[in-house]
């Protein structure tokens, strides 16, 4: 049984430049959530989508932006890339409303913008 | 969001039980308390939750005070393969399930 998978592992990008983050949960769960983990730091909560919708947001500009399709995949986009948005970003699955809170989290995906 | 604090970093020696302290003294009532860590290159590991007893699975023990502002991880008899930062985020219940919030961490090295 796969596990949370990300893709793609590193990236590069340019001040300014757009880049679009992908993430494939669990077998058997419908939710999304997305973090930016800087590094020492703990994992900052960006959004979490379940059925194609955006359900909660954390604290970040609206250069972040997601999607959630059918099959439960999630995109993570970010526009207009600042040096300060280099982390690694995170996407947890879970079973939306199940009585088990555990999350799984993926390796991640580290973003240098440079 | 309520906050946690950590200490930085703890130490312990292999088959030795550690007890990880958190503070979360501005939790809210529908707020669960839970467990993560995380290995180097990889993404948090679940570990455990609970709202207001105390909880055992194969992993640890989570010891939450009666106020709930905070709360203890017990490693039984810690392992090499223990040694990560481990965090303890609050987890909303209800229609905020599944935002975790995140503190610092505690690094935890383990001596053979």
């Amino acid at each position: 049984d796969a596990g949370v998978t990300q893709s793609p592992t590193h990236l590069i990008k340019t001040r300014g430049q757009q880049v679009t983050l992908r993430c494939s949960p669990k077998s058997g769960h419908d939710t999304v959530s997305w973090y930016q983990q800087a590094l020492g730091q703990g994992p900052q909560f960006i959004f979490q989508y379940y059925e194609e919708e955006e359900r909660q947001r954390g604290n970040f500009p609206d250069r972040f932006s997601g999607h959630q399709f059918p099959n439960y995949s999630s995109e993570l986009n970010v526009n207009a890339l600042l040096l300060g948005d280099s982390a690694l970003y995170l996407c947890a699955s879970s079973f939306y409303g199940g009585i088990d809170y555990e999350q799984y989290f993926g390796p991640g995906t580290r973003l240098t913008v440079t | 969001d309520a906050k946690t604090t950590q200490p930085n970093s703890m130490e312990s020696n292999e088959e030795e039980p550690v007890h990880l302290p958190c503070n979360h003294s501005t939790i809210s009532g529908t707020d669960y308390i839970h467990w993560y860590r995380q290995l180097p290159s990889q993404g948090p590991e679940y570990v455990i939750h609970g709202l207001t007893s105390n909880v055992n699975n194969r992993m640890a023990s989570l010891a939450i005070a009666e106020d709930r502002k905070s709360s203890t991880l017990i490693l039984h008899r810690a392992t090499l393969r223990d040694a990560a930062v481990y965090y303890c985020p609050l987890g909303a219940g209800g229609t905020s399930y599944g935002k975790l919030t995140f503190g610092q961490g505690t690094i935890l090295t383990v001596h053979p």
